[in-house]
């Protein structure tokens, strides 16, 4: 069954770093979002991603951060300046269609120090 | 504006005991869908079930079971004869069509079943 894959499952990064948590949608999706569930929490919308351009954002989505389509395949998102409070569990997820169910990927758990 | 509540923070029940988890949503949608995930501590969300707003029949899979009803804006959630391994936090979730269908999720439900 296809799934939604995203790499590293776990980073560890000082505050002030920038990192790129990687997404693998399934290969025929089009519609591409990133979550982020800060521990204990709900699990928050980030952004969404149609077309190689970005369809929606929440309040969260400020210009530290950003996400890219680089080859086709992988779907990214890149923190430039990690905060501590940026600590959370980042959740990909793609659909094929926006009628259809969204898959999600396991999610990589980013810690801050 | 889209919303989902739900107002159980825990629940603790003893195996075996049949549990119900509350879901209620807000929308001004005629078009959206309602999902219920569980998420054990290992913290991948597990797809559980999705509804469209067109269709209000009860499920049943297994000991789990759903109850969509419009007139309530609500969509419960029920286990029977409650397991161990069902401990985990279950989250109740709304995609809107005018909301371009991301998944606004509650607050979940922490579930603990104890042996």
């Amino acid at each position: 069954e296809p799934e939604v894959t995203q790499t590293p499952s776990h980073q560890v990064t000082q505050m002030g770093q920038e990192v790129i948590l990687r997404c693998v949608p399934i290969s025929n999706h089009l519609y591409f979002y990133w979550y982020r569930q800060i521990l204990g929490q709900k699990v928050e919308f980030l952004v969404s991603f149609y077309n190689n351009e970005i369809s929606e954002k929440s309040e969260i989505f400020d210009d530290q951060f950003s996400v890219e389509r680089p080859d086709g395949s992988n779907f990214t998102l890149k923190i430039r300046s990690t905060k501590l409070e940026d600590s959370a569990m980042y959740f990909c997820a793609s659909i094929i269609s926006s009628y259809n169910e969204q898959f999600f990927g396991p999610g990589t758990r980013l810690t801050v120090l | 504006a889209q919303k989902v509540t739900q107002a159980q923070t825990e629940i603790s029940v003893v195996e075996k005991e049949d549990v119900t988890l509350d879901c209620v949503y807000e929308t001004r949608d005629t078009t959206y869908y309602l999902f219920w995930y569980k998420q054990p501590p290992s913290g991948e969300l597990v797809f559980l079930i999705r509804r469209n707003s067109f269709d209000e029949q009860n499920e049943i899979s297994g000991r789990y079971s759903w109850n969509f009803q419009k007139s309530t804006s609500s969509f419960n959630f029920t286990i029977t004869a409650s397991q161990v391994v069902d401990s985990a936090v279950y989250f109740c979730a709304l995609s809107e069509a005018s909301g371009g269908f991301k998944t606004i999720f509650g607050a979940g439900t922490r579930l603990f079943v104890k042996a």
